[in-house]
């Protein structure tokens, strides 16, 4: 298994130009989501996904777009790049069985994009 | 709304020296607690994880304890090497937010040889 993939690396934009962030994850799971990570903030939810087709706003959602079209992708896109999104992007996929505590989350590398 | 609180950082550290990081937490319902660690460069990565009062968790000699007494999950090292120096973060999850993560801000730890 791969685990969870993200695609590019690093990024630069400049202001207003739009990009996907590309996210995979080859374990089947359900529940993805989308991070963002600055510093002394740890790390921030912005979108979240539950199963394909379903999809809904996390804690900091504004100037991102997210669709789910099949359980393995969820891409992260941002319309109207701004200086504000200068972070480092982490998307994630996990499993969890109600009821039992088991649950685990899985991390993709980052994705360190740069808006100037 | 929950929430997650670590000891501010950085923290520095000769090797074989003792760690302890803390961590406290505010939650409506009874949380699963997490450590994650972040090495330079990469994602994160599970450390331990306690799904209920007075669990244990460990792993790689780290361990923490889930006191709900004191609504604390602090991460402790008996003996710390170079290989950990990374971002440690506390995490909650409520049984009833799915599995929505709440992060705290992230511990630097630094191991001088």
């Amino acid at each position: 298994n791969a685990g969870v993939t993200q695609t590019p690396k690093f990024q630069v934009l400049k202001t207003g130009q739009s990009m996907t962030l590309q996210c995979a994850q080859d374990m089947n799971h359900e529940y993805m989501s989308w991070y963002r990570q600055d510093p002394g903030m740890g790390l921030r939810l912005i979108h979240y996904s539950v199963g394909a087709g379903i999809t809904d706003q996390g804690e900091v959602p504004n100037g991102y777009n997210v669709s789910r079209s099949t359980t393995e992708d969820f891409p992260l896109r941002l319309l109207s790049a701004a200086p504000s999104q200068t972070s480092v992007y982490f998307c994630a996929s996990s499993y969890g069985i109600a009821g039992t505590g088991k649950y685990e989350q899985y991390f993709g590398p980052g994705t360190r994009l740069t808006v100037t | 709304g929950d929430s997650v609180t670590q000891m501010e950082g950085p923290v520095t550290l000769s090797e074989e020296a003792f760690l302890t990081i803390n961590c406290t937490y505010t939650a409506t319902g009874y949380p699963s607690l997490f450590w994650y660690v972040q090495y330079p460069g990469e994602g994160l990565q599970l450390l331990l994880k306690a799904t209920k009062a007075d669990d244990k968790g460990s792993n790689k000699g780290f361990e923490a304890t889930y006191r709900k007494e004191t609504t604390s999950f602090h991460l402790e090292k008996g003996s710390v090497q170079v290989s950990d120096s990374a971002v440690y973060f506390c995490a909650l999850r409520e049984e009833t937010s799915g599995s929505r993560l709440t992060f705290g801000e992230g511990t630097q730890l630094t191991v001088n040889p």
